[in-house]
C-alpha cells in the first residue's frame, strides 16, 4: 500500500518568513495529493491540492509543487502570519473512481513567531 | 450549508464495554470514509462506504470494529469490547464523488469523537 513520509515534524517561522513542509509518497500510481490543516481539537480542513497531471498550484500565499519522478510533493507558505500555526497533513490517493482513501503523513506543527 | 457532523463530541468508555459513534454527512454525498487518529499522528483509513455498500474495510483493526450506513445517509461505526489501544479520536469524511466520478472529490471531515477508554 501507499506510505507517506512528511518532514519536519516541527517547524518554527518568523512571521512574514516562509514555511516550506515536504513529503514523499511510494505509490507511484497515487494521482492525487491535498493538504489539510489541522488547528488544535479542531477537524482537519484543506487548504490546497494538486493533482498529478500538473506540476505547481498556487492559491494566494499557499502553492504546493509536485515532482512526480522523485515522488515528493512540498507546501509553501509565504508572508506567514501568526493564524496559519496548526498542525499541517500531506496526503496521497489514487483516484479510483470513488475509494478515494488518503494516506496521510504524520503532520508538521508549525508555529508563527510574532 | 452544514457541514459534516459527529455525535458523540467525546465519549468515555470502560474498558469491555461498547461504544457506538455517529456520523452525519454532508447531504447527497455518496462518499463516506471512517478513519482513525492517534494522538500526534496523521489519520489513518479505517473503511469506505459508496451509498450503502461499505467497498472496503481493509483497515479496520479487528473484527471488534463494524461500520454500517444502511441507507446511504448516517453511517454508525461500533466497536465492541472495547480496549485501552482504542483510544483516538474517530473521524468520518464524505465526498460528493462515487462510482462514475472522473476526478477526486475534496473529502470534507468532522469534527470528530474522541473516544477514551480507561
Amino acid at each position: 500500500g501507499e506510505n507517506v513520509e512528511q518532514h519536519p515534524s516541527t517547524l518554527s517561522v518568523q512571521e512574514g518568513d516562509s514555511a516550506v513542509i515536504k513529503c514523499t509518497y511510494s505509490d507511484s500510481a497515487s494521482n492525487y495529493f491535498p493538504w489539510y490543516k489541522q488547528e488544535l481539537g479542531k477537524r482537519p480542513q484543506l487548504i490546497i491540492d494538486i493533482r498529478s497531471n500538473v506540476g505547481e498550484k498556487k492559491d494566494q500565499r499557499i502553492a504546493v509543487t509536485l515532482n512526480k519522478t522523485a515522488k515528493h510533493f512540498s507546501l509553501h507558505i509565504t508572508e506567514t502570519q501568526p493564524e496559519d500555526s496548526a498542525v499541517y497533513f500531506c496526503a496521497a490517493t489514487l483516484s479510483n473512481f470513488g475509494n478515494e482513501k488518503l494516506t496521510f503523513g504524520t503532520g508538521t506543527r508549525l508555529t508563527i513567531i510574532p | 450549508g452544514a457541514g459534516v457532523s459527529q455525535s458523540p463530541r467525546y465519549k468515555v468508555a470502560k474498558r469491555g464495554q461498547d461504544v457506538a459513534l455517529r456520523c452525519d454527512p454532508i447531504s447527497g454525498h455518496v462518499s463516506l470514509f471512517w478513519y482513525q487518529q492517534a494522538l500526534g499522528q496523521g489519520p489513518e483509513f479505517l473503511t469506505y462506504f459508496q451509498n450503502e455498500a461499505q467497498l472496503d474495510k481493509s483497515g479496520l483493526p479487528s473484527d471488534r470494529f463494524f461500520a454500517e450506513r444502511p441507507e446511504g445517509s448516517v453511517s454508525t461505526l461500533k466497536i465492541q469490547r472495547t480496549q485501552q489501544e482504542d483510544s483516538a479520536v474517530y473521524l468520518c469524511a464524505s465526498s460528493h464523488s462515487g462510482r462514475g466520478a472522473l476526478s477526486t472529490d475534496t473529502q470534507y471531515f468532522g469534527p470528530g469523537t474522541r473516544l477514551t477508554v480507561l
